[in-house]
């Protein structure tokens, strides 16, 4: 299996543009979720799905995020418009059971919000 | 409040120096402590989960070991291939995955 694949791996946009980006989970895994890191506040949880339909979206940090998951095999997180404090490392995660907590992560999507 | 808090936020040996690395957690009725290693450039990979006081998991030069408190990472006589940052984690009250800041280890030739 080829992982959890992100996309883009970096992305450099200029303030209030719109921004998204993807995830291909393993295949099988019912669990998706998407992480933020930064130095200062570590690795965040935004969001995860189960079976395709959000379960928490509780860390989504504004409006301006949103994500959705169309099928069991890609989900993409969107923010629009950008912000400079948005930049980060952005984590994508699958998993195959629920109270698991071994994830698989991507390898990132590195944003530059200038 | 729920939270992991990791100590230090960075570390510095010399191969074959022996060290550990600390997580405290303040969350209500633990559920699993479970450690990842994170190599630059890449997503965090899964080590081990303990789920209770006095567990002990061994991964080649890194042991796990858990109380009731906090959880200890020992790396003994460790290689520079070792150098990685450490992230430690557990279950928040609302079933969420929640990650301390990380520990940087840096093991020098």
């Amino acid at each position: 299996d080829a992982g959890v694949i992100q996309s883009p791996r970096h992305e450099v946009t200029e303030m209030g543009q719109e921004v998204t980006l993807r995830c291909k989970p393993i295949s099988g895994h019912d669990y998706l979720f998407w992480y933020r890191q930064t130095m200062m506040r570590g690795l965040e949880l935004l969001i995860y799905f189960n079976n395709n339909v959000p379960i928490d979206d509780s860390g989504m940090p504004e409006d301006r995020f949103s994500a959705k998951m169309p099928n069991a095999s890609f989900s993409t997180l969107k923010i629009q418009p950008s912000e400079p404090r948005d930049s980060a490392v952005y984590f994508c995660a699958s998993s195959a059971m629920a109270r698991n907590e071994k994830l698989f992560f991507g390898s990132g999507t590195q944003l530059s919000v200038l | 409040e729920d939270q992991v808090t990791q100590s230090p936020e960075a570390l510095r040996l010399q191969e074959g120096e022996s060290s550990s690395l600390n997580c405290s957690y303040t969350v209500s009725g633990l559920r699993g402590l479970f450690w990842y290693r994170q190599d630059p450039g890449k997503g965090p990979e899964f080590l081990f989960t303990l789920y209770s006081a006095g567990e002990e998991k061994e991964k080649e030069r890194l042991k796990a070991t858990l109380t009731k408190k906090e959880s200890f990472l020992h790396i003994t006589a460790p290689k520079p291939e070792d150098s990685a940052t450490y992230l430690c984690g557990t279950y928040s009250s609302a079933s969420k995955i929640i990650f301390g800041s990380g520990t940087r280890l840096s093991i020098r030739p």
